[in-house]
């Protein structure tokens, strides 16, 4: 397998356009999670899905940002309109059961001018 | 203006070295713990995990304890290598299943 794959790997927009970010976690794991990672507050889980179902985003910042998963192999996480602070690497991780090893993809580097 | 960041424990050691990291965790019904390494521009990985039942577990170079008495969790990297460098995150999960991440150690090696 070859592991949880994100995609872009950076991003660079301008204040107020829409952000599409994307990750296909590992065949056969039935949880998701989008993380933020920042200087100022190290690692956050921002939601996390079970059987492609959203079960918990109380981590989401703003109604600005939004994640789907329409099927067990693809997820985006969307931020609309997109602001300088939501300057970031995002990451998806993949499990096989919730409380368990989680597998991060690489990260996508936002940077929003 | 002056941006503040979290500060990360930093802990520099010299190749072939011992390398002691810790964490303290909150939640006492926590009963599984990982830690994870993360290198430059990368994501988090995988290193070895222990379940509360056991206090002590080895891998390949790496030694995880847990003394749940004062709820701290240690990871031992023997001949710590340049390759070793990175942030070390451990993750405690909770009674609800929630994974929550420590804040992390930078860990350099020195040549």
């Amino acid at each position: 397998d070859a592991g949880v794959i994100q995609s872009p790997r950076h991003e660079v927009t301008e204040m107020g356009q829409e952000v599409t970010l994307r990750c296909k976690p590992i065949s056969g794991h039935d949880y998701l999670f989008w993380y933020r990672q920042t200087m100022m507050r190290g690692l956050e889980l921002l939601i996390y899905f079970n059987n492609n179902v959203p079960i918990d985003d109380s981590g989401m910042p703003e109604d600005r940002f939004s994640a789907k998963m329409p099927n067990a192999s693809f997820s985006t996480l969307k931020i609309q309109p997109s602001e300088p602070r939501d300057s970031a690497v995002y990451f998806c991780a993949s499990s096989f059961s919730r409380g368990y090893e989680q597998f991060f993809g690489p990260g996508t580097r936002l940077t929003v001018l | 203006g002056e941006s503040v960041g979290l500060h990360l424990p930093t802990l520099s050691v010299q190749e072939g070295d011992n390398s002691i990291i810790n964490c303290a965790y909150s939640n006492s019904a926590s009963d599984y713990f990982i830690w994870y390494k993360q290198e430059s521009g990368k994501g988090p990985q995988f290193i070895i995990d222990i379940r509360s039942n056991m206090d002590k577990r080895q891998g390949q170079r790496v030694t995880v304890l847990l003394n749940k008495t004062v709820k701290h969790l240690s990871l031992q990297i023997a001949a710590t290598q340049p390759g070793d460098s990175a942030v070390y995150f451990c993750a405690e999960k909770r009674y609800n299943n929630d994974m929550r991440f420590g804040a992390g150690t930078r860990l350099t090696v020195k040549p």
